[in-house]
């Protein structure tokens, strides 16, 4: 089983959609959750962290459940600009503390 | 504002040949880590350093793979005898002690013919 596991898409929407991403995780311990977004051939930018009461930044809202190792990523309202891979992370503990194991990647693609 | 910096940011070698990639993180960042992402895939990590400590390897580091941080300032990392199998792309991120976000730089692809 991967560490960090996401459905890898694609996903095609409509400007002003709903979109919603998943991704589970393999280690319990683990404490710290992030979602970047990378654009082709650019590297990872920090969306957003993952709290465990949940976070929201704008049009964007994140929610982690601690109990089903799941980590979730909403977007509202997309906009073509939204068009990007989208990229579940998972912070190592301990010893293993800042080495950040990534998943696949969501492709995210916003259409007019 | 002076993000994590990458140089060069393109490199084509011969199979066999030595390169070596420069990182140099965002000021007053004393942790810096090295990635390696291939097409479709999330970057893995490969190694960090706290100041100038190397303090964890991943086993994608095989021995031909030497990364240094001589003065906790900017980082290079060397790959000897390039493969094939080690076109990538090598992206370096920064983080402050005590924070949990990396910042990346724009990474160097590297393609071994």
């Amino acid at each position: 089983r991967k560490e960090v596991e996401q459905d890898p898409g694609p996903f095609n929407v409509p400007e002003g959609a709903t979109v919603a991403f998943n991704c589970t995780y393999s280690n319990s311990a683990s404490q710290s959750f992030f979602w970047y977004r990378q654009d082709c051939r650019k590297e990872p930018k920090l969306l957003m962290s993952v709290y465990s009461s949940g976070n929201e930044d704008g049009r964007f809202t994140a929610q982690l459940n601690r109990a089903s190792q799941y980590i979730s990523l909403l977007i509202r309202d997309s906009k073509l600009s939204d068009s990007a891979t989208y990229l579940c992370v998972v912070n190592g503990r301990g010893t293993s503390y800042g080495k950040l194991t990534f998943g696949q990647g969501t492709i995210l693609t916003v259409h007019p | 504002d002076t993000g994590v910096s990458q140089d060069p940011r393109h490199k084509i070698t011969k199979r066999g040949q030595n390169v070596t990639f420069r990182c140099d993180p965002i000021s007053e960042h004393n942790r810096l880590y090295w990635y390696r992402q291939t097409l479709g895939q999330g970057p893995e990590f490969l190694t960090y350093f706290q100041n100038e400590a190397q303090l964890e390897k991943s086993r994608l580091l095989s021995d031909r793979f030497s990364a240094e941080r001589p003065k906790g300032s900017f980082s290079t990392l060397e790959i000897q005898r390039t493969e094939q199998g080690d076109s990538a792309m090598y992206l370096c991120a920064s983080s402050k002690t005590g924070t949990d976000e990396q910042y990346f730089g724009p990474g160097t692809r590297l393609t071994v013919t």
